[in-house]
């Protein structure tokens, strides 16, 4: 069965430290993959995607991913977080063979930042 | 950058209560999702519309739900018969090309 894994519930990291947050998924073939933030009370805002071709992508306020086929995971990182970074973030993918279906989120990683 | 945007932020509606929670996709997209969220839970998908009628549904998706695109723009999720279950966030999304594109939420409370 396809499934999305964010291993981690909640990361707490110190402002000026780099953060990476973790996903993995299970499905046929390479899908599309996402990542979204969600800061209290917003919608979800698309930081970065990957859908073939160079395997580290580069997306808006710092944030890059790297896909692994090998591992099958598709990580999130920034090298120095700010405050603003705190939020809910959440790893998705989508179906290559079905372009414009659903999309099956992971369960999201709370980032806590501390002065 | 369009955005899609979706009314009321809020909504709070009696038990039993029908309830339709709108969405402006944008404009020249062509496929629409809605996608809801219970507190603390993961974003749960819903169905997916294109050419006015449902592509997909999830088994959340029963016959308490309905969507609707009544015009050229608007976008719409009705729930016929609303149980303390249905609080949720409901998230509208619209896409030409990948990505979907969300929009901030209704926050659906269901007193």
């Amino acid at each position: 069965a396809q499934s999305v894994t964010q291993p981690d519930i909640h990361i707490t990291v110190s402002e000026g430290a780099s953060l990476e947050l973790r996903c993995n998924y299970s499905y046929g073939a390479t899908p599309y993959l996402f990542w979204y933030v969600q800061s209290p009370g917003q919608g979800l805002q698309l930081l970065l995607k990957y859908f073939s071709g160079d395997t580290l992508v580069q997306g808006i306020k710092g944030f890059e991913a790297e896909f692994k086929r090998s591992q099958s995971s598709f990580n999130l990182r920034k090298p120095s977080v700010h405050w603003s970074d705190a939020a809910e973030y959440f790893c998705a993918v989508g179906s290559p063979t079905d372009s414009w279906g659903k999309f099956q989120f992971g369960a999201g990683t709370q980032v806590v930042v501390t002065p | 950058e369009p955005e899609v945007t979706q009314t009321p932020s809020h909504q709070v509606t009696q038990m039993g209560q029908e309830v339709i929670l709108r969405c402006v996709p944008i404009s020249n997209h062509l496929y629409f999702y809605w996608y809801r969220q219970i507190l603390g839970q993961k974003v749960e998908f819903l169905v997916s519309f294109y050419n006015n009628e449902i592509s997909e549904k999830s088994e959340i998706f029963d016959d308490q739900f309905s969507v609707e695109r009544p015009d050229g723009s608007n976008f719409t999720l009705k729930i016929r018969s609303t149980k303390l279950e249905d609080s949720a966030m409901y998230f509208c999304a619209s896409a030409l090309n990948q990505p979907q594109h969300f929009g901030d939420g209704t926050r659906l409370s269901i007193l």
